[in-house]
Protein backbone atom coordinates (compact mmCIF):
# COMPACT_ATOMS: atom_id res chain seq x y z
CA UNK A 1 0.00 0.00 0.00
CA UNK A 2 1.16 3.65 -0.60
CA UNK A 3 1.32 5.60 2.20
CA UNK A 4 3.25 8.45 3.79
CA UNK A 5 3.93 8.82 7.69
CA UNK A 6 4.45 11.89 9.96
CA UNK A 7 4.49 10.60 13.71
CA UNK A 8 5.07 14.09 14.64
CA UNK A 9 1.18 15.87 14.41
CA UNK A 10 3.09 18.58 16.37
CA UNK A 11 6.90 19.83 16.73
CA UNK A 12 7.36 23.01 18.75
CA UNK A 13 11.49 24.13 19.06
CA UNK A 14 13.01 27.28 20.17
CA UNK A 15 14.35 29.89 17.57
CA UNK A 16 17.79 29.02 16.21
CA UNK A 17 17.40 25.41 17.64
CA UNK A 18 17.83 22.74 14.77
CA UNK A 19 14.54 21.35 13.01
CA UNK A 20 14.07 17.52 11.77
CA UNK A 21 10.44 16.58 10.76
CA UNK A 22 9.95 12.94 10.05
CA UNK A 23 8.58 11.15 7.54
CA UNK A 24 8.35 7.48 6.41
CA UNK A 25 6.86 6.29 3.85
CA UNK A 26 6.16 2.54 1.77
CA UNK A 27 5.62 2.80 -1.30
CA UNK A 28 6.45 -0.30 -4.28
CA UNK A 29 8.79 0.92 -6.39
CA UNK A 30 10.97 4.08 -6.79
CA UNK A 31 8.48 7.37 -6.12
CA UNK A 32 9.36 10.88 -5.88
CA UNK A 33 8.99 12.59 -2.55
CA UNK A 34 7.89 16.47 -1.73
CA UNK A 35 7.95 18.68 1.13
CA UNK A 36 4.81 20.73 0.81
CA UNK A 37 4.34 23.83 3.61
CA UNK A 38 1.24 25.77 4.43
CA UNK A 39 1.87 28.92 6.14
CA UNK A 40 -1.28 30.51 7.91
CA UNK A 41 -3.84 31.58 5.87
CA UNK A 42 -2.09 30.89 2.64
CA UNK A 43 -2.28 27.67 0.23
CA UNK A 44 -0.39 24.51 -0.15
CA UNK A 45 2.88 25.21 -2.10
CA UNK A 46 5.62 22.83 -2.84
CA UNK A 47 9.09 23.55 -0.48
CA UNK A 48 11.71 21.13 -2.25
CA UNK A 49 11.19 17.56 -3.84
CA UNK A 50 13.44 14.92 -4.18
CA UNK A 51 15.28 15.02 -7.28
CA UNK A 52 15.81 18.25 -7.34
CA UNK A 53 18.57 18.03 -4.19
CA UNK A 54 18.20 21.78 -3.56
CA UNK A 55 18.04 24.05 -0.42
CA UNK A 56 15.11 25.83 0.25
CA UNK A 57 14.72 28.33 2.71
CA UNK A 58 17.65 26.65 4.24
CA UNK A 59 15.53 23.29 4.45
CA UNK A 60 16.83 20.27 3.10
CA UNK A 61 15.65 16.46 2.99
CA UNK A 62 17.72 13.72 2.19
CA UNK A 63 15.69 10.33 0.58
CA UNK A 64 16.84 7.09 2.04
CA UNK A 65 15.56 4.55 0.44
CA UNK A 66 17.04 1.75 2.66
CA UNK A 67 15.13 3.30 5.39
CA UNK A 68 12.08 4.31 3.09
CA UNK A 69 12.71 8.23 4.84
CA UNK A 70 12.87 11.62 3.47
CA UNK A 71 12.82 13.28 6.95
CA UNK A 72 13.15 17.05 6.69
CA UNK A 73 15.59 19.27 8.35
CA UNK A 74 17.56 23.02 8.94
CA UNK A 75 19.85 23.74 11.46
CA UNK A 76 18.18 27.05 12.71
CA UNK A 77 14.61 27.37 12.87
CA UNK A 78 13.33 31.11 12.30
CA UNK A 79 10.29 32.09 13.26
CA UNK A 80 8.72 32.62 10.29
CA UNK A 81 9.16 28.91 9.36
CA UNK A 82 5.87 28.13 12.13
CA UNK A 83 3.49 26.11 9.58
CA UNK A 84 1.81 23.02 8.39
CA UNK A 85 4.65 20.66 6.90
CA UNK A 86 3.26 18.04 4.50
CA UNK A 87 5.63 14.81 3.25
CA UNK A 88 3.98 13.74 0.04
CA UNK A 89 4.57 11.34 -2.94
CA UNK A 90 4.04 10.39 -6.12
CA UNK A 91 4.65 7.53 -8.71
CA UNK A 92 6.04 9.35 -11.42
CA UNK A 93 4.99 12.70 -13.79
CA UNK A 94 1.69 14.09 -13.12
CA UNK A 95 0.50 11.85 -11.20
CA UNK A 96 -1.75 11.92 -8.40
CA UNK A 97 0.10 12.70 -4.81
CA UNK A 98 -0.29 11.15 -1.91
CA UNK A 99 -0.37 13.36 1.24
CA UNK A 100 1.28 12.08 5.21
CA UNK A 101 -1.28 13.59 7.70
CA UNK A 102 0.75 16.34 8.36
CA UNK A 103 3.34 17.92 10.98
CA UNK A 104 2.36 21.81 12.72
CA UNK A 105 6.16 23.40 13.51
CA UNK A 106 5.53 26.11 15.76
CA UNK A 107 9.09 27.91 16.59
CA UNK A 108 9.34 29.68 20.13
CA UNK A 109 10.93 33.28 19.98
CA UNK B 1 3.21 34.64 -10.69
CA UNK B 2 0.09 33.07 -12.28
CA UNK B 3 -1.64 31.24 -9.18
CA UNK B 4 -4.50 28.70 -9.28
CA UNK B 5 -7.88 30.35 -7.93
CA UNK B 6 -10.70 28.85 -6.41
CA UNK B 7 -14.25 29.98 -6.18
CA UNK B 8 -16.00 30.37 -3.47
CA UNK B 9 -13.99 30.62 -0.50
CA UNK B 10 -16.48 29.12 1.55
CA UNK B 11 -19.93 27.37 0.77
CA UNK B 12 -22.15 26.40 2.79
CA UNK B 13 -25.21 23.79 1.83
CA UNK B 14 -28.35 21.71 2.99
CA UNK B 15 -28.27 18.27 3.30
CA UNK B 16 -29.08 17.04 -0.06
CA UNK B 17 -28.33 19.94 -2.70
CA UNK B 18 -25.70 19.57 -5.76
CA UNK B 19 -22.55 21.88 -5.35
CA UNK B 20 -20.28 23.07 -7.95
CA UNK B 21 -17.20 24.28 -6.65
CA UNK B 22 -15.17 25.95 -9.48
CA UNK B 23 -11.32 26.40 -9.80
CA UNK B 24 -9.22 28.05 -12.66
CA UNK B 25 -6.23 26.28 -13.31
CA UNK B 26 -3.20 27.81 -14.75
CA UNK B 27 -3.71 28.94 -18.24
CA UNK B 28 -1.03 26.77 -20.05
CA UNK B 29 -1.41 23.53 -17.60
CA UNK B 30 -2.62 20.71 -19.10
CA UNK B 31 -3.20 18.23 -15.74
CA UNK B 32 -5.55 19.24 -13.11
CA UNK B 33 -6.55 17.72 -9.74
CA UNK B 34 -9.04 18.09 -6.96
CA UNK B 35 -8.43 16.92 -3.04
CA UNK B 36 -10.31 17.62 -0.17
CA UNK B 37 -9.12 18.22 3.26
CA UNK B 38 -11.91 16.85 5.72
CA UNK B 39 -10.68 18.54 9.39
CA UNK B 40 -8.10 17.23 11.25
CA UNK B 41 -7.47 14.60 8.57
CA UNK B 42 -4.87 14.75 5.78
CA UNK B 43 -5.27 16.17 1.91
CA UNK B 44 -6.65 13.17 0.31
CA UNK B 45 -6.46 12.84 -3.60
CA UNK B 46 -10.29 12.62 -5.43
CA UNK B 47 -9.56 12.88 -9.15
CA UNK B 48 -7.44 13.74 -12.16
CA UNK B 49 -8.41 15.29 -15.37
CA UNK B 50 -6.42 15.08 -18.84
CA UNK B 51 -6.98 16.04 -22.11
CA UNK B 52 -10.91 16.44 -21.28
CA UNK B 53 -11.35 13.27 -19.49
CA UNK B 54 -10.65 11.62 -16.32
CA UNK B 55 -7.11 9.89 -15.54
CA UNK B 56 -7.45 8.47 -12.26
CA UNK B 57 -9.81 8.49 -9.86
CA UNK B 58 -10.17 7.78 -6.02
CA UNK B 59 -12.45 5.73 -3.99
CA UNK B 60 -14.08 8.41 -2.74
CA UNK B 61 -15.03 10.35 -6.05
CA UNK B 62 -18.03 7.73 -6.42
CA UNK B 63 -21.25 8.53 -8.78
CA UNK B 64 -22.08 11.54 -6.31
CA UNK B 65 -19.02 13.42 -7.72
CA UNK B 66 -18.23 15.01 -11.47
CA UNK B 67 -15.79 16.82 -13.15
CA UNK B 68 -15.62 18.85 -15.97
CA UNK B 69 -14.06 21.77 -17.94
CA UNK B 70 -16.89 23.50 -19.72
CA UNK B 71 -14.43 25.98 -21.28
CA UNK B 72 -10.75 26.98 -21.66
CA UNK B 73 -10.00 28.12 -17.95
CA UNK B 74 -12.45 26.45 -15.39
CA UNK B 75 -12.78 22.86 -14.00
CA UNK B 76 -15.32 22.26 -11.68
CA UNK B 77 -16.20 19.63 -9.13
CA UNK B 78 -19.75 19.20 -8.76
CA UNK B 79 -21.30 17.18 -6.33
CA UNK B 80 -24.95 15.94 -6.92
CA UNK B 81 -26.61 15.63 -3.40
CA UNK B 82 -24.29 16.54 -0.76
CA UNK B 83 -24.24 14.58 3.03
CA UNK B 84 -22.59 15.94 6.14
CA UNK B 85 -19.68 13.96 5.17
CA UNK B 86 -18.79 16.43 2.40
CA UNK B 87 -18.14 18.86 4.57
CA UNK B 88 -14.34 19.69 4.08
CA UNK B 89 -11.19 21.56 2.38
CA UNK B 90 -11.49 21.25 -1.48
CA UNK B 91 -8.24 22.25 -3.05
CA UNK B 92 -7.93 22.48 -7.03
CA UNK B 93 -3.80 21.37 -9.00
CA UNK B 94 -2.96 21.92 -11.65
CA UNK B 95 0.88 21.29 -13.73
CA UNK B 96 1.96 21.40 -16.33
CA UNK B 97 3.95 18.60 -16.81
CA UNK B 98 6.23 17.04 -14.17
CA UNK B 99 5.23 16.62 -10.69
CA UNK B 100 5.03 20.15 -9.53
CA UNK B 101 0.99 20.43 -8.55
CA UNK B 102 0.39 23.84 -8.04
CA UNK B 103 -2.59 24.48 -5.35
CA UNK B 104 -5.63 26.62 -4.89
CA UNK B 105 -6.51 28.48 -1.83
CA UNK B 106 -9.46 25.93 -1.54
CA UNK B 107 -13.01 26.08 -1.07
CA UNK B 108 -14.31 25.24 2.44
CA UNK B 109 -17.60 23.29 1.95
CA UNK B 110 -19.91 22.72 4.95
CA UNK B 111 -22.96 20.41 4.91
CA UNK B 112 -25.65 21.37 6.96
Amino acid sequence: AQRVTQPEKLLSVFKGAPVELKCNYSYSGSPELFWYVQYSRQRLQLLLRHISRESIKGFTADLNKGETSFHLKKPFAQEEDSAMYYCALSKGSASKIIFGSGTRLSIRP
Amino acid sequence: EPEVTQTPSHQVTQMGQEVILRCVPISNHLYFYWYRQILGQKVEFLVSFYNNEISEKSEIFDDQFSVERPDGSNFTLKIRSTKLEDSAMYFCASTLVGNTQYFGPGTRLTVL
